[in-house]
């Protein structure tokens, strides 16, 4: 069965410094992962995908992720964080073997600090 | 190009009522999907549709009905509603190929009391 998990309900973090909102999936087969960002009263907006190739994927507004398939993780990045990248983020897994049921992580709010 | 659209944005039902939720999607996307948004469970799926006359049950689909009779609308119907429907819904759409990512309207917060 397909699972994700975001370890954090909250991350915080200073403007200007790193940030690192933490996904780990199961699958079976290989993975196609995706990060979502939620501001607020709004729908979940694409922001990158993982499906196969390079490990590390950029994305909309800065932001990158890692693919690493020993660890099954898929964290969400930005080298410099800004106040208006608060919001609440989501992970999620669909698999490539057939189906079209897309899991989504329960979220973590991130709060990027002036 | 407005993407995802959803009607209507908020509402409140008593016990019983019925309603139909509309999503409407101007990219002639083929897949569409309902889902609910509830405090630390993220999105469960209700149900989907792979193509235009075709639906199936998601993760929690009961108590609702769905309804795919053009291309760009995918209907979420409540046949009596309940407190425990009381959430935010979601309408998303997606193309066929690539990885599937999806495209989600605005979202519907409905009450029920």
């Amino acid at each position: 069965a397909q699972s994700v998990a975001q370890p954090e309900d909250q991350v915080n973090v200073a403007e200007g410094n790193p940030l690192t909102v933490k996904c780990t999936y199961s699958v079976s087969g290989n993975p196609y992962l995706f990060w979502y960002v939620q501001y607020p009263n709004r729908g979940l907006q694409f922001l990158l995908k993982y499906i196969t190739g390079d490990n590390l994927v950029k994305g909309s507004y800065g932001f990158e992720a890692e693919f690493n398939k020993s660890q099954t993780s898929f964290h969400l990045k930005k080298p410099s964080a800004l106040v208006s990248d608060s919001a609440l983020y989501f992970c999620a897994v669909r698999a490539n073997t057939g189906g079209f049921k897309t899991i989504f992580g329960a979220g973590t709010r991130l709060f990027v600090k002036a | 190009n407005a993407g995802v659209t959803q009607t209507p944005k908020f509402r409140v039902l008593k016990t019983g009522q019925s309603m139909t939720l509309l999503c409407a999607q101007d990219m002639n996307h083929e897949y569409m999907y309902w889902y609910r948004q509830d405090p630390g469970m993220g999105l469960r799926l209700i149900h989907y549709s792979v193509g235009e006359g075709t639906t199936a049950k998601g993760e929690v689909p009961d108590g609702y009905n769905v309804s795919r009779l053009k291309k760009q609308n995918f209907l979420l119907g409540l046949e009596s509603a309940a407190p425990s429907q009381t959430s935010v819904y979601f309408c998303a759409s997606s193309f066929v190929g690539g990885g599937y990512e999806q495209y989600f309207g605005p979202g519907t917060r409905l009450t029920v009391t």
